[in-house]
């Protein structure tokens, strides 16, 4: 089945700690993308990539690093510095249209991340 | 800066009702426009996606238009189900990524 894996579902990190989140897409997509979603609020994008070894920031990237070196990865770090990382976390792909057309998004299921 | 608004925030219907969810967004140059359905603690299920060239579309019971000159999108779900209960997020996309409203949650009432 084609489609969006993210791990860990839930994880849990103390303070000071970096953490890796896994996506991993076998759809062809050259797009990946990672949003962040919190209580009342929409979802936020943290970082896009519209091709291998390449990546741009979104709305909210500080605190939170990626890299793209193949097309079915694109794992998202939290490093410290992010100060409210608790939130849940949400990899998305698509065909890239061009310049404008994001193409349609397909979502992974989710990774919960939690700071004690 | 683009903005997404839906309306209502949260809403109760009883099962079998035909209902209309809401989308409007700030910014016209809005390239195309999807709908998605989150179930508690799950990813997004696309939905529909309705295309810079498009003014609406069709799946089963649900119809999306979209009306750039107004700034509207909206979600027409027929004879509703429980289980159709879930947050329903619309999110208008621009130059390379998507925008997202903050949802309207359904609960269909068996």
């Amino acid at each position: 089945d084609g489609g969006i894996t993210q791990s860990p579902k839930y994880l849990f990190r103390k303070e000071g700690q970096n953490v890796t989140l896994s996506c991993e897409q076998n759809l062809n997509h050259d797009a990946m993308y990672w949003y962040r979603q919190d209580p009342g609020q929409g979802l936020r994008l943290i970082y896009y990539s519209q091709i291998v070894n390449d990546f741009q920031k979104g709305d909210i990237a500080e605190g939170y690093s990626v890299s793209r070196e193949k097309k079915e990865s694109f794992p998202l770090t939290v490093t410290s510095a992010q100060k409210n990382p608790t939130a849940f976390y949400l990899c998305a792909s698509s065909i890239a249209q061009g310049a404008r057309d994001t193409g349609e998004l397909f979502f992974g299921e989710g990774s919960r991340l939690t700071v004690l | 800066k683009q903005e997404v608004t839906q309306i209502p925030a949260a809403l109760s219907v009883p099962e079998g009702e035909n209902l209309v969810l809401n989308c409007s967004f700030t910014d016209s140059a809005i390239y195309n426009l999807q709908w998605f359905r989150q179930d508690p603690g799950k990813g997004l299920t696309s939905l529909l996606l309705i295309q810079s060239s498009q003014r609406e579309q069709t799946s089963g019971r649900l119809n999306a238009s979209l009306d750039k000159s107004s700034g509207r999108s909206t979600l027409y779900i027929a004879a509703s189900q429980p289980g159709d209960s879930a947050t329903y997020l619309c999110a208008g996309g621009a130059t390379n990524k998507l925008i997202f409203g903050t949802g309207t949650l359904l609960a269909v009432q068996p």
